[in-house]
């Protein structure tokens, strides 16, 4: 079964870091590009930032470039994404996505993780 | 960024009914669209690819169509399971962008 892992959630102080992981299995980590995507307490989605599948190109959006830092670990199947001067807008559920099609990005997210929970409160 | 509009925000039905969501692209994606379905306290799940493409597993009453900027998903036959939020998903660049959601209740 393809699955996607989200680990590193938690409380944080405000300027504060985190730095979130993402583990697969049950496909070819190394052939896809992956995504985060997070979801703020009774919002919708927003795409956060994603990685080709080699680690080689990585992309951000506006609200988080300059302060978060995805890189990931294929020998590991782990992708990571580093937050750093955290604030209340930062606070959400994160996923992890997986796009659909080998070595393309950008593309649909055919699977999820289950979401790891960053409050960000002194 | 391209703005994702989808219309109606709240959408109220019954169980039986044809239901259809819209969504509109600030400019042309081709057909770089996704639509996903989300319960409550659950993941997101892909339900449309490339505007009118099924995902494996996806029942059959649900449907896609559009391109360029004006996108629609349609539901044949709402069943008790369909009660969720949709979101449609342009990936026509590499900043990728959500619409705001349509809530499909009762």
């Amino acid at each position: 079964e393809v699955q996607l892992l989200e680990s590193g959630g938690g409380l944080v102080q405000p300027g504060g870091s985190l730095r979130l992981s993402c583990t697969g299995s049950g496909f070819i980590f190394s052939n896809y590009a992956l995504s985060w995507v997070r979801q703020a307490p009774g919002r919708g989605l927003e795409w956060v930032s994603a990685i080709s599948a080699s680690g080689g190109d990585t992309f951000y959006a506006d609200s988080v470039q300059g302060r978060f830092s995805i890189s990931r670990e294929n020998s590991r199947n782990t992708v990571f994404l580093h937050m750093d001067n955290l604030g209340a807008e930062d606070a959400a559920v994160y996923y992890c996505a997986k796009v659909r099609v080998t070595f393309i990005d950008p593309d649909a997210f055919d699977v999820w993780g289950q979401g790891t929970m960053v409050t960000v409160s002194s | 960024d391209i703005q994702m509009t989808q219309s109606p925000s709240t959408l109220s039905a019954s169980v039986g009914d044809r239901v259809t969501i819209t969504c509109r692209a600030s400019q042309s994606i081709s057909d770089w669209l996704a639509w996903y379905q989300q319960r409550p306290g659950r993941a997101p799940e892909l339900l449309i690819y490339k505007a009118s493409n099924s995902q494996s597993g996806v029942p059959s009453r649900f449907s896609g169509s559009g391109s360029g900027t004006e996108f629609t998903l349609t539901i044949n036959s709402l069943q008790p399971e369909d009660f969720a939020t949709y979101y449609c998903q342009q990936y026509n660049t590499y900043s990728r962008t959500f619409g705001q959601g349509t809530k499909v209740e009762v």
